[in-house]
């Protein structure tokens, strides 16, 4: 069975810029959770998703949006990008809203210039 | 307070000795204890989970938890220089309502095995 995807896994942007990333959870799993990981504040948590429904939120400002499709792929937007936001983002899929069974992609390294 | 608190370390250890990770917790309403190890340029991968106090074992791996002294470790057997990696603490509280969670890793923990 295929691991979590994430595209693309590598992007540069400049500030004030926009971005989408891409996440396609294992078959079959119906939750998608995304992360950002800093050398200073480690993984944090920003969203999940599950049935195409935000079921959970962490503390990020609203620049930071996702959505999730039919087929539980999802996508995370950052928009107005600041040189704050480069960062790893992860993302991570499980069968049900359950932190304890998820499997990470990755990643998405996102440099801002 | 931080809300996950782990020893940046380096903790370096030789091959065949016992690592011993420690994590503590601020949130007294935790719930979920989480281990993930991360290799470098990787990304993290859970290694077991936690609920009750005591022990829990898998392998080489055996978590402990104190919920009285808000205290999540991890010790590893028979290190290997395979293992070395960051090692993230997560812990899990849900807010209020019952819904929903809140998810807070700690910075993670360097572990080198030396052979």
């Amino acid at each position: 069975k295929a691991g979590v995807t994430q595209t693309p896994r590598y992007l540069i942007k400049t500030r004030g810029q926009q971005v989408t990333l891409s996440c396609s959870p294992i078959s079959g799993h119906r939750s998608v959770s995304w992360y950002q990981q800093t050398p200073g504040q480690g993984l944090q948590f920003l969203f999940e998703y599950f049935s195409e429904t935000q079921r959970n939120k962490g503390n990020f400002p609203g620049r930071f949006s996702g959505r999730q499709f039919s087929n539980s792929r999802s996508e995370m937007n950052v928009s107005t990008l600041e040189l704050g936001d480069s960062a790893l983002y992860l993302c991570a899929s499980s069968l049900t809203v359950s932190v304890e069974t998820q499997y990470f992609g990755p990643g998405t390294r996102l440099l801002v210039l | 307070q931080k809300e996950v608190e782990q020893n940046s370390g380096p903790l370096s250890v030789p091959e065949g000795a016992i690592a011993s990770l420690n994590c503590t917790y601020s949130d007294r309403g935790s719930q979920s204890f989480f281990w993930y190890r991360q290799y470098s340029g990787k990304s993290p991968e859970l290694i077991m989970f936690i609920y009750s106090n005591g022990d829990k074992e898998d392998g080489r791996f055996t978590a402990q938890l104190n919920k009285a002294s808000q205290y999540v470790s991890l010790l590893i057997r028979d290190s290997q220089p395979s293992d070395s990696a960051t090692y993230l603490c997560a812990v899990k509280s849900v807010r209020s309502g019952g819904s929903n969670y809140k998810l807070t890793f700690g910075k993670g923990t360097l572990l080198t095995v030396n052979p």
